[in-house]
Order: structure tokens, then C-alpha cells, then sequence
């Protein structure tokens, strides 16, 4: 199947520092790729939809100051978690979907975040 | 999208068939059903989808029932490496997939 890479898989800062996490496509061109975020124990919550060549969609409650998206390419999107603090800390997963018809998605690995 | 019900666990001997029940009684005429699953620390991994028929493919069956209010998923020869998060997903396509809490299978020897 189509393989959707993530970067870093794991990551540490200090609170105050900025993130930023890579989602890219390996096989395929992706006009639409989705952040998810996990917190321990709990499901996943989308936080944003992003189009390549345009602003992200952010869901309701997600900052996006905080988390920017950007999609520059088909095959990329990053999120950036801005002036990161301890309660930034989790389990960030970005999906994408497959350009055309049929649009099947595919999951990233995951990154997890920790900031100290 | 239609809210989906699932058991929160179940277990499940190697080597037997795991059927996760999944209830989706609001569930509208052109929303699939979708399933994926989350091993520990992992991403969703796509598992299988349906509109009406039941549907099969190298990983699993997915029967729906007639009226749709409901599916299951069946895992035919459980292996401990199917042990993770199950979700049950419905939604028009892949667009904002919303997951709910899920199916925590335990496959145990």
C-alpha cells in the first residue's frame, strides 16, 4: 500500500521552543493531508485539513497560531507547534489522501511530541 | 458524519475468528462504514470499507447488516499481532475522518 512518512518519529524540547513535524506522501501526490493529535489513553482528534496551495482548515477549539500548517507540495505538509509548552505534549498523526478518485487515505507513523 | 457505537474491549484466543460488533443506527443512505485499526504507538492502519455488500479482502470480512444500523468486522484466524484499537468509522469518504474510542482487542496464546 501507500506509505505516508513522518518526521521526526519522536522529539523533545524545552517549553518555549517551536516544533516542526513533517508528513510526506512517498508514492503518491496527496491534494489532501489531515493532523490528528492523541493524548494518552484517548482516541484520535482531528485538528486541521490541509489543501495543498491554500490555508489550512482548522477544526474548532484547535489554535491555528499555535499549529500552523503548511502544504507546500504535493507531497508535504508540516505542522509547526509554535512556543511549545508541557501541555503541547503528545502524539501528533498526519494522514493523506490519495489525489483523483477513489481518494483512499493513508496514515503516517505518528510523531511524538515531548516538551519539558 | 453518523456517530458509531463500539464494546470499549474484547479478547479474542489466538487462532480463533474476533468479531467486533459496531453499532451505527443513524448511519445515512451514502455513508460507508470504515474500519482501522491502532497498534500501540502506531498510526491508523486502513483495515476495510463498505457501503451495503459485505466486503472481504486479505485482511478481513465486513458484514452489514440489511437496514445498515450495524456491522461487524471479522478478523477470521486472530494472531497477537492483530492485538490493538479497533475503530468503527462512518462517513460520506475519508474526508475528516472522526474516530470514536473504539474496540481494544486483546488476542491472547
Amino acid at each position: 500500500g501507500a506509505v505516508v512518512s513522518q518526521h521526526p518519529s519522536w522529539v523533545i524540547c524545552k517549553s518555549g521552543t517551536s516544533v516542526k513535524i513533517e508528513c510526506r506522501s512517498l508514492d503518491f501526490q496527496a491534494t489532501t493531508m489531515f493532523w490528528y493529535r492523541q493524548f494518552p489513553k484517548q482516541s484520535l482528534m482531528l485538528m486541521a485539513t490541509s489543501n495543498e496551495g491554500s490555508k489550512a482548515t482548522y477544526e474548532q477549539g484547535v489554535e491555528k497560531d499555535k499549529f500552523l500548517i503548511n502544504h507546500a507540495s504535493l507531497t508535504l505538509s508540516t505542522l509547526t507547534v509554535t512556543s511549545a509548552h508541557p501541555e503541547d505534549s503528545s502524539f501528533y498523526i498526519c494522514s493523506a489522501k490519495i489525489s483523483g478518485a477513489g481518494g483512499e487515505l493513508f496514515f503516517g507513523e505518528g510523531s511524538r511530541l515531548t516538551v519539558l | 458524519d453518523a456517530k458509531t457505537t463500539q464494546p470499549p474491549s474484547m479478547d479474542c484466543a489466538e487462532g480463533r475468528a474476533a468479531n467486533l460488533p459496531c453499532n451505527h443506527s443513524t448511519i445515512s443512505g451514502n455513508e460507508y462504514v470504515y474500519w482501522y485499526r491502532q497498534i500501540h504507538s502506531q498510526g491508523p492502519q486502513y483495515i476495510i470499507h463498505g457501503l451495503k455488500n459485505n466486503e472481504t479482502n486479505e485482511m478481513a470480512s465486513l458484514i452489514i447488516t440489511e437496514d445498515r444500523k450495524s456491522s461487524t468486522l471479522i478478523l477470521p484466524h486472530a494472531t497477537l499481532r492483530d492485538t490493538a484499537v479497533y475503530y468503527c468509522i462512518a462517513g460520506l469518504n475519508t474526508d475528516k475522518l472522526i474516530f470514536g474510542t473504539g474496540t481494544r482487542l486483546q488476542v491472547f496464546p
